[in-house]
Parts: C-alpha cells; structure tokens; sequence
C-alpha cells in the first residue's frame, strides 16, 4: 500500500539557518504530493503541494520539488524563523481524491532566536 | 468566514463506553473526512462523507461509524471504547460538489479524545 517516511525529528535550528525535512514516498499510480504544517493546538494546514513530476511547490519561503526518479519531495527553506516552529508532515493522495491522504509520522521543527 | 469548527475539544471517556464528535464544514464545502491522529504520529484516514453517504473508509473497525446531515455538518462515533482509542481527531472539509474532487482540505484544531 502507499507509504510516506520523513526523517525522524526532532530538528532544532537558529534563526536563518537552512532547513531540510526528507521525505520519501511508496505509491501506485501517480499521486500528488503535499506538506502540511501543525502549529501548537492547532489544526493542519496546507503549506504547499506538487501534482506532478518536476513541479515545485513553494509558499512562505518553503519549497519541495517532486521527483519521481527517486520518489521524493524533500522540504527547503532557506531561512528559518522562530515563528517556523511547528511540526511538519509530507503527505500524498491515494485515488485521485485530496480527501483520502497518507501522511508521514512528522517531524518536530524548533528554531531558537 | 468561519473554518472547520469542531466540539468538544476535550473528552475523557472510559473503556467500554461510546462517544460523539461533531464537526461544521467551512462555509461553501460539501465534503467531510475524519482522520485519527496517534500522539507522535501522522494522521490517518477514517472515512469520508459526501450527499449524506460514506463514500470512501479506511481501515478502521466497524466500531467506528459516522453521519452527515443535510447542512454537511457530520458526527463521528465511536463504540465500545478502547485504551488504543485515544487520539487526536481531526475533521477535514472539502468540496466535491461537480465532480470535482481535488479541493484543498481544511482541517479542523481537532477533538483530543482520553479513554482511561
């Protein structure tokens, strides 16, 4: 069946430094790729996605290119902030249908001033 | 424009017992789905909801059921409560409305659920 795997966390960073969660995915078909982003108490939000291979995701300085050759879609970002702090999770589609999504486990995103 | 509302956002339960969760779609969104969310683990897929139909389940036990009403607001239930219950959980809206499937989901800030 499909699977995510990201790098385990947690991942602690200073302020501007360059971040880099990896992940991986297991999947039939051609699904579209997602990262989603868990503030404290909160909900999921989308952070930003790629349906195809060779699109780039980007939003908020972040980015994530889907890459088929080696079935990934790592997330970039070349500055972080303290307000980055979150947890990060790399999801795909199963189906054709964003409503039926396979996340990764997430990893933990601390920045320190 | 209020987003995905869900109550309660705490309950204790205890094993054996049954419990409702309830979740208001976004304005304009048709679509529900329920995700479980294990502490230090990526949600997973329950079972959609969609013209008052489960449409799509995940692999959970027929313990788990849901509901959608006419105004696309939806009820999640769980009976005969176990320990391995306890999670977050998450509703998800979209909109399918059309045929068109691919709308961004919007989730929820969740029901963290304890079963002692």
């Amino acid at each position: 069946g499909d699977s995510v795997t990201q790098m385990e966390g947690p991942v602690t960073l200073s302020e501007e430094a360059f971040l880099t969660i990896n992940c991986t995915y297991t999947a039939t078909g051609y699904p579209s790729l997602f990262w989603y982003v868990q503030y404290p108490g909160e909900g999921l939000q989308l952070l930003l996605k790629a349906t195809k291979a060779d699109d780039k995701g980007s939003n908020k300085g972040f980015e994530a290119t889907y890459r088929k050759e080696t079935t990934s879609f790592h997330l970039e970002k070349g500055s972080v902030q303290v307000s980055d702090s979150a947890v990060y999770f790399c999801a795909l589609n199963s189906g054709g249908s964003n409503y039926k999504l396979t996340f990764g486990k997430g990893t933990l995103l601390t920045v320190n001033p | 424009d209020a987003g995905v509302t869900q109550s309660p956002t705490h309950l204790i339960k205890t094993r054996g017992q049954q419990v409702t969760l309830r979740c208001s779609p976004k304005s304009g969104h048709d679509t529900v789905s329920w995700y479980q969310q294990a502490l230090g683990q990526g949600p997973q897929f329950i079972f959609q909801y969609y013209e008052e139909e489960e449409r799509q389940r995940g692999n959970f036990p027929d313990r788990f059921s849901g509901h959608q009403f006419p105004n696309y607001s939806s009820e999640l239930n769980v009976n005969a409560l176990l320990l391995g219950d306890s999670a977050l959980y998450l509703c998800a809206s979209s909109y399918t409305g059309g045929g068109y499937q691919n709308s961004p989901l919007h989730f929820g800030n969740g029901t963290r659920l304890t079963v002692t």
